[in-house]
């Protein structure tokens, strides 16, 4: 089964602080993806990438970025984190034209 | 502009009480249309896979259906341990990858 392992599940961080988020995948995919989760809003496109040293941004890409150093890792970076920004993050991988698979997902909370 | 609309945005059944969740689309070329389940607290687990219209996919109590225009999942004698959100997407191309348009999600909640 294909694997995306989120290093985090829970984080607390203060306002102000830079937060990396990692994932990491185990089948060789091209495509990853970061998502923000909020009640009522649904899934929100952050970044996604199609390859290494590659990204496009989604559909709410401010106070964000993100970084493809390897094919199987991808970062998700708060440059200077805010409440607004407490959600729950959802990293995803997939082949090339094909479904996702997702991480566990990481619960940020911002003080 | 692509979009993807799930209804009802919550679903109470009884133990038994088989019903339908909807997902309506306006994509400009389908290339797949997928389920998932996402119980809280979790990342949304992989169910179905449609491609193209008149397919149908099962798996235990639920059944995924296609049209041209909106996709059905029908569960049947629906069980407490049903209860979750279940999320529809269809995939776009994009550059050189593929893209999942998520619809809101319809919360079920299954009462013993």
């Amino acid at each position: 089964d294909v694997k995306v392992t989120q290093s985090s599940r829970y984080l607390v961080k203060r306002t102000g602080e830079k937060v990396f988020l990692e994932c990491v995948q185990d089948m060789d995919h091209e495509n990853m993806f970061w998502y923000r989760q909020d009640p009522g809003l649904g899934l929100r496109l952050i970044y996604f990438s199609y390859d290494v040293k590659m990204k496009e941004k989604g559909d709410i890409p401010e106070g964000y970025s993100v970084s493809r150093e390897k094919k199987e890792r991808f970062s998700l970076i708060l440059e200077s984190a805010s409440t607004n920004q407490t959600s729950m993050y959802l990293c995803a991988s997939s082949p090339q034209t094909s479904g996702y698979t997702f991480g566990s997902g990481t619960r940020l909370t911002v003080v | 502009e692509d979009q993807v609309t799930q209804s009802p945005e919550a679903l109470r059944l009884q133990e038994g009480e088989s019903s339908s969740l909807n997902c309506s689309y306006t994509v400009s070329g389908l290339r797949g249309l997928f389920w998932y389940r996402q119980d809280p607290g979790k990342g949304p687990e992989f169910l179905f896979t449609l491609y193209s219209a008149g397919e149908e996919k099962e798996k235990e109590r639920l059944k995924a259906t296609l049209t041209k225009k909106e996709s059905f999942l029908h569960i049947t004698a629906p069980k407490p341990e049903d209860s979750a959100t279940y999320l529809c997407a269809v995939l776009t191309i994009y550059n050189q990858g593929g893209k999942l348009i998520f619809g809101q999600g319809t919360e079920l909640s299954v009462k013993p």
